[in-house]
């Protein structure tokens, strides 16, 4: 059985650090891509960036570029999501999914982890 | 960036009757087009892929059309837990954007 579990809600402070992850069982980890998805309060579903990995590639979307870092530990398959310096307007859930190809629709989902900054 | 606007925001169905909602991308993205489902507190859940073709366990009254710019997702005879919201995803450029949603309530 596919399973992506997510870590635990997260609460910081503006400007402090956090790394989230994504472990995934039940498929070969370095086969298929795993995206990261953003949901802001209320609102809708933001493509933030996706790893392949299998050799680390990674793309990330214009609107996070530069605030993000995405990576994947295949000796755990597991892939991170994190931010050196957060902001208040980072405070949403974070979903991570898998792809079968860069190409592709997101078919399996983790239950999202929330993040809350608030000072 | 490709713009995914769905309409209407909100649709209000009876059990039973039938739901149409619609997807309009900003240039042609071919069938590269996946519809999802989320309800309250959870993650959503792929429904189409490639514009027409049913994920794994998806019944049958769901169903999906279209190509090029306009797609549209029907659901013949709505049951209680088909009350969620919607959202339509491109996949034929990066970055994969998604659709604002289509919410779709007890009327």
């Amino acid at each position: 059985e596919v399973q992506l579990v997510q870590s635990g809600a997260e609460v910081k402070k503006p400007g402090e650090s956090v790394k989230i992850s994504c472990k995934s069982s039940g498929y070969s980890f370095s086969n298929y891509w795993i995206g990261w998805v953003r949901q802001m309060p209320g609102k809708g579903l933001e493509c933030m960036g996706i790893i392949y990995p299998g050799d680390s590639d990674t793309r990330y979307s214009p609107s996070f570029q530069g605030h993000i870092t995405i990576s994947a530990d295949k000796s755990i398959s597991t892939a991170y999501l994190q931010w050196s310096s957060l902001k208040a307007s980072d405070t949403a859930m974070y979903y991570c999914a898998r792809s079968g190809n860069f190409w592709g629709k997101f078919d399996y989902w983790g239950l999202g982890t929330l993040v809350t900054v608030s000072s | 960036e490709i713009v995914m606007t769905q309409s209407p925001a909100t649709l209000s169905v009876s059990p039973g009757e039938r739901a149409t909602l619609s997807c309009r991308a900003s240039q042609s993205i071919s069938s590269k087009l996946a519809w999802y489902q989320q309800k309250p507190g959870q993650a959503p859940r792929v429904l189409i892929d490639g514009a027409s073709t049913r994920a794994t366990g998806i019944p049958g009254r769901f169903s999906g059309s279209g190509s090029g710019t306009e797609f549209t997702l029907t659901i013949s005879s709505l049951q209680s837990e088909d009350f969620a919201v919607y959202y339509c995803q491109q996949y034929n450029y990066w970055p994969q954007t998604f659709g604002q949603g289509t919410k779709v309530e007890i009327k």
